[in-house]
């Protein structure tokens, strides 16, 4: 079963606007990382945030961790039509070199 | 680096025929992983190996699934014999495996993706 929910499952915003998307997991993790897919290709890495921190920066990528609330955030800031695409958290599965994907965010920026 | 690569991109067969899926993951990584997404049940992880030996297929699907990992620079997904309902996009993933598991970056191929008519 997915470890992690995403939520919305589809966001629609305009260009420059501020887009969140969640991620809830229901076990115990050591970190978590948020993944993009565009459409036709692969998943491609963008953020790994690890259990004992609660925030993280990569340029206009905004990630937070609630381990209490077994959630976590992704803030798209000033979107941009190329950030269309599929967002996915993934939690580790403690003690494996496993990774569980949740069931992604489907994110449209409007020009 | 080339990143890693998978073919072929696109197969198109009949039901009841072979299929095998290839991978060459990122020089020096040590842990390959298979994924399988389907709109329904999203992205699923079939197999993984580290040091190419295989450590968990408890995501294999049934028997008609199997995959090898002969040397460091090479693994294959073979489906025998393929059923429509295993149309779906496979992607290998492989990390470096050096910082301990839970702690890598997936590297993600382009994936193939399944047509079985």
């Amino acid at each position: 079963s997915q470890q992690g929910e995403e939520d919305p499952q589809a966001l629609s915003i305009q260009e420059g606007e501020n887009a969140t998307m969640n991620c809830s997991y229901k076990t115990s993790i050591n970190n978590l990382q948020w993944y993009r897919q565009n459409s036709g290709r692969g998943l491609v890495h963008l953020i790994l945030i690890r259990s004992n921190e609660r925030e993280k920066h990569s340029g206009r990528l905004r990630v937070t961790l609630d381990t209490s609330k077994k959630s976590s955030s992704l803030l798209i800031t000033a979107s941009r039509a190329a950030d269309t695409a599929s967002y996915f958290c993934a939690t580790d599965d403690p003690g494996t070199y496993k990774y569980i994907f949740g069931t992604g965010t489907r994110l449209k920026v409007l020009a | 680096d080339a990143g890693v690569i998978q073919s072929p991109r696109h197969e198109v067969t009949e039901m009841g025929q072979e299929v095998t899926l290839r991978c060459k993951p990122i020089s020096g990584h040590n842990s390959l992983f298979w994924y399988r997404q389907t709109m329904m049940r999203g992205l699923e992880l079939l197999i993984y190996f580290n040091n190419n030996v295989p450590i968990d297929d408890s995501g294999m699907p049934e028997d008609r699934f199997s995959a090898k990992m002969p040397n460091a620079s090479f693994s294959t997904l073979k489906i025998q014999p393929s059923e429509p309902r295993d149309s779906a996009v496979y992607f290998c993933a492989s990390t470096r495996g050096a910082g301990g598991p839970g702690t890598d970056t997936q590297y993600f191929g382009p994936g193939t993706r399944l047509t079985v008519l």
